[in-house]
């Protein structure tokens, strides 16, 4: 069936420091990728999407590519804040399925 | 303003009674869903509706039931038979039931089980 393994956290950074969340995933033909990102408390937010192979999903300064050949969906951003701090999933829906897969989040925690 | 809500927001139940959430969605869209997230874990299905008066059931429906009599409704019920019901609960709509829609989530509904 289909996953999707993300990297573990926490990760903590300092403001103004460079992102990257590491996302692969298993799934049979062209799933859609997805990142959500979830602040404390709150339900899950769309942060960018992908539908196919070297698509590139970015939103608020974050970017990710659909990498078919690594089957990875890795989250990256240049320079983030402390308003930034929150969970991140990767998710995917493959082309047979009507619900989402989701990684296991990974908390981010960004310092002044 | 579109969206989804979800009450209440905090819920506290004591062992061997059934609480039934509330989702409710303006955003016209045909199909919903339920997921559960527990600490350190993804959200996993519990159930989803593609259309009004059909819906299936997820990977972990075991001790919930639903009904999707109007197409802005979708009421989770988390039964007595459910064996570890505290969880934060999480409703989501799409435009439809297509791998390429985005589904958007409500803020979500803290159960307690006392």
């Amino acid at each position: 069936g289909n996953s999707v393994t993300q990297m573990e956290g926490p990760v903590t950074l300092s403001e103004e420091a460079f992102l990257t969340i590491n996302c692969t995933y298993t799934a049979t033909g062209y799933p859609s990728l997805f990142w959500y990102v979830q602040y404390p408390g709150e339900g899950l937010q769309l942060l960018l999407k992908a539908t196919k192979a070297d698509d590139k999903g970015s939103n608020k300064g974050f970017e990710a590519t659909y990498r078919k050949e690594t089957t990875s969906f890795h989250l990256e951003k240049g320079s983030v804040q402390v308003s930034d701090s929150a969970v991140y999933f990767c998710a995917l829906s493959g082309t047979n399925d009507y619900k989402l897969s989701f990684g296991a989040g990974t908390t981010v925690t960004v310092r002044a | 303003d579109g969206g989804i809500t979800q009450s209440p927001k905090y819920l506290f139940r004591k062992e061997g009674q059934n609480v039934t959430l509330s989702c409710e969605q303006n955003l016209n869209h045909d199909a919903m869903y339920w997921y559960r997230q527990d600490p350190g874990q993804g959200l996993r299905l519990i159930y989803y509706s593609q259309i009004v008066n059909d819906f299936q059931k997820g990977d972990i429906a075991e001790g919930y039931s639903v009904s999707r009599e109007k197409k802005e409704s979708f009421p989770l019920t988390v039964t007595s038979a459910q064996k570890n019901p505290t969880a934060f609960y999480l409703c989501a709509s799409s435009i439809s039931a297509g791998f390429t829609d985005t589904q958007y989530f409500g803020p979500g509904t803290r159960l307690t089980v006392l």
